[in-house]
């Protein structure tokens, strides 16, 4: 099956700093998501991104589809800003499935 | 958007019993239902996937008479733990999809805690 790694797997930053993230995969994939899970568990979707790029706000998220990776940008960085960060692929031998990745856990110190 | 409510969002439980676990599409008809489980600092780990009328496809290692899976209606997925033990205790997650190719929705999560 399909990997999906990330990295780092922690970081810790001061508050006011930029940081990126990033996810490789193993495997061709027809979609790609960038995800936050908060302090209570809940999952907030980030960016919907197959390929190219988008932006909302601080955050910023490339996919190049043909290299297998994509990157998550975080700038500004605020305390609310920590907490876990998944990327999670559907890939083409089974589109049906979400295959997540290690996650990068994320600390904004004030 | 895209709406996804679980309920209940935490069980605390004595061993042996059964626990059953909603997951509700409000705002759009979700043709298929993912139900993840996520232990302490890991990531979440897909159980199964159901389609709306039929049975669940489980993934290799999950125990489907463990795990009761119901999809029996477009905005209503259910989990039940039947006969849960302490090593059930784990957070889980359900997500919605309304059809192929398009983002999946997550509820809030259910923190199942088996005394």
């Amino acid at each position: 099956g399909i990997q999906v790694e990330q990295s780092p797997p922690d970081l810790i930053l001061q508050e006011g700093a930029n940081s990126t993230l990033r996810c490789n995969f193993s495997d061709s994939v027809n979609n790609l998501q960038w995800f936050h899970q908060n302090p209570w568990g809940q999952l907030i979707n980030l960016f919907y991104i197959p390929s190219g790029t988008k932006q909302n706000g601080r955050l910023s998220a490339t996919t190049v589809a043909t290299e297998r990776y994509s990157l998550l940008y975080i700038s500004s960085s605020q305390t609310t800003d920590s907490g876990v960060y998944f990327c999670a692929v559907t890939w083409y031998s089974s589109a049906s499935k979400i295959i997540f990745g290690s996650g990068t856990r994320l600390s904004i110190r004030p | 958007g895209a709406v996804v409510s679980q309920h209940p969002s935490r069980v605390i439980c004595k061993s042996g019993t059964s626990v059953k676990i909603e997951c509700r599409s409000l705002d759009f008809q979700a043709t298929t239902m993912f139900w993840y489980r996520q232990f302490p600092k890991q990531s979440l780990m897909l159980m199964a996937t159901s389609n709306e009328g039929s049975k669940a496809t489980y993934e290799q290692g999950v125990e489907k008479d463990k795990f009761l899976i119901n999809h029996a209606s477009l905005t209503l997925s259910t989990l039940t733990v039947t006969s849960a033990h302490p090593e059930d205790s784990s957070f889980y997650i359900c997500s919605a999809r309304d059809q192929n190719n398009q983002p999946q929705h997550f509820g809030d999560g259910t923190r199942l805690s088996i005394l």
